[in-house]
């Protein structure tokens, strides 16, 4: 597609339910990146896909957090268990390789109630 | 490990005047260095990035930043402001190294600007 594309762009959940959080990556690009932002706060990272390389997975906040990613393409966050904290802007970003413009999705808006 | 500082969380600036962003970054290898604009409602757009050619990069809108490794400073400027610069600005670090470019992000500077 002509840039990344995150799905839903909403989601509202009751705590402790799971929730997947989808990104379609630009095609070509081998990196993969998800952050989390907060309200008011900057950009965290959450995991980092390279490729055919292991993730690093460095930022997840716990194991309740997890992301797969199929190949280049397709990535799936998911949050089991969710807490109010979880609330947040989920954001996705893909570069063509290392050390390259990462390109950001809208994100998708969390809201754990 | 790496960090970004942007001092200030907010910045109010009236609109023809100076915009100064600071930022502040530590890296145990040189870094590439980037400045990301947020506007409301909107995805993170790049718009400048040092990858260690001259240490002045020009980016987009006007802005520019420079690279000073004694002061471990990448500062963002435009010498004046108009109102479509309101947005979120933040400075990223990413390393160098082949193990990929995982950037880490500074707590972000939101500009108003006044007319």
């Amino acid at each position: 597609g002509a840039g990344v594309s995150q799905s839903p762009s909403n989601k509202v959940t009751e705590k402790g339910k799971d929730v997947e959080l989808r990104c379609d990556p630009i095609s070509g690009h081998t990196a993969l990146y998800w952050y989390r932002q907060r309200l008011g706060q900057g950009l965290e990272f959450l995991i980092y896909f390279q490729g055919n390389s292991a993730p690093d997975k460095s930022g997840l906040p716990s194991d309740r957090f997890s992301a797969e990613r199929t190949g280049e393409s397709v990535s799936t966050l998911t949050i089991q268990r969710t807490q109010q904290e979880d609330s947040a802007v989920y954001l996705c970003a893909s570069s063509r390789g290392v050390n390259t413009e990462a390109f950001f999705g809208q994100g998708t808006r969390l809201t754990v109630v | 490990a790496q960090s970004v500082t942007q001092l200030g969380s907010h910045v109010s600036v009236s609109e023809g005047a100076l915009v100064l962003l600071r930022c502040n970054y530590s890296s145990s290898v040189p870094p590439y260095l980037f400045w990301y604009v947020q506007y409301p409602n909107q995805g993170l757009q790049l718009l400048l990035k040092y990858t260690s050619a001259a240490t002045l990069v020009k980016g987009i809108n006007g802005f520019e930043a420079e690279f000073k490794k004694s002061e471990t400073s990448f500062h963002l400027t435009k010498p004046s402001a108009h109102m479509s610069d309101a947005a979120e600005y933040f400075c990223a670090v990413s390393d160098r190294g082949a193990a990929g470019n995982k950037l880490t992000f500074g707590g972000g500077t939101r500009v108003l600007v006044k007319p």
